[in-house]
């Protein structure tokens, strides 16, 4: 079993819809919390950066992360064509610098 | 303008061949990353180092070797003995060592067989 699991889509939704996206993990020790987009042939690049659970929101963009359910969500409200990306959830414990990635989900928003 | 470069963005490596793709940073972090990234498999870490002169293996270091004998250059090494080198190669970086601050990525540098 993988660390951190990611449903690799593709998804495609319509300009204007919200959109889900979702990572499990097994490592109870993640604390903290990452989800970067990743546009095509360029370098993944920071979104959301969480500690424990709750819910951050900065903009069109929330993450959650519940750790009870070891379940972590990126939504994005109102969706737009530059939205169009693969999302990378990511996760550390505590005094490590190491992440452990999910692989990715790829979006597309049709205008 | 801070950030991460690798150079170059597109390399073809022949059989047999060794190939140094650079990475360089301004951003005055001590900690650097260097990942590879196939179609479905997110990214797997190779090599890093918290320090200068210091680095460690990561869960596949086999067949690539790196140096760091400046803060700001961390150069990876793709060897004649990694025997499937076509990737997606990603440099990252983080302020200080341990300190479970976010990376940042350049923009990665794609390895192709000639």
């Amino acid at each position: 079993q993988k660390e951190v699991e990611q449903d690799p889509g593709p998804l495609s939704v319509p300009e204007g819809a919200i959109v889900s996206l979702n990572c499990t993990y097994s490592n109870s020790a993640f604390q903290y919390f990452m989800w970067y987009r990743q546009y095509s042939r360029k370098g993944p690049e920071l979104l959301m950066y969480t500690y424990s659970s709750g819910n951050k929101e900065d903009g069109r963009f929330t993450a959650q992360v519940d750790k009870s359910s070891k379940y972590i969500s990126l939504f994005i409200r109102d969706s737009q064509p530059s939205d169009s990306a693969t999302y990378l959830c990511a996760m550390s414990e505590t005094g490590a610098n190491n992440l452990f990635f999910g692989t990715g989900t790829r979006l597309t928003v049709i205008p | 303008d801070g950030g991460i470069t690798q150079s170059p963005k597109y390399l073809f490596r022949k059989e047999g061949q060794n190939v140094t793709l650079s990475c360089e940073q301004n951003l005055n972090h001590d900690a650097m990353y260097w990942y590879r990234q196939d179609p479905g498999q997110g990214l797997r870490l190779i090599y890093y180092s918290q320090i200068v002169n210091d680095f460690q293996k990561g869960d596949i270091a086999e067949g690539y070797s790196v140096s760091r004998e400046k803060k700001e250059s961390f150069p990876l090494t793709v060897t004649s003995a990694q025997k499937n080198p076509t990737a997606f190669y990603l440099c990252a970086s983080t302020p200080q060592r341990n300190s479970n601050q976010p990376q940042h990525f350049g923009d990665g540098t794609r390895l192709s067989i000639l």
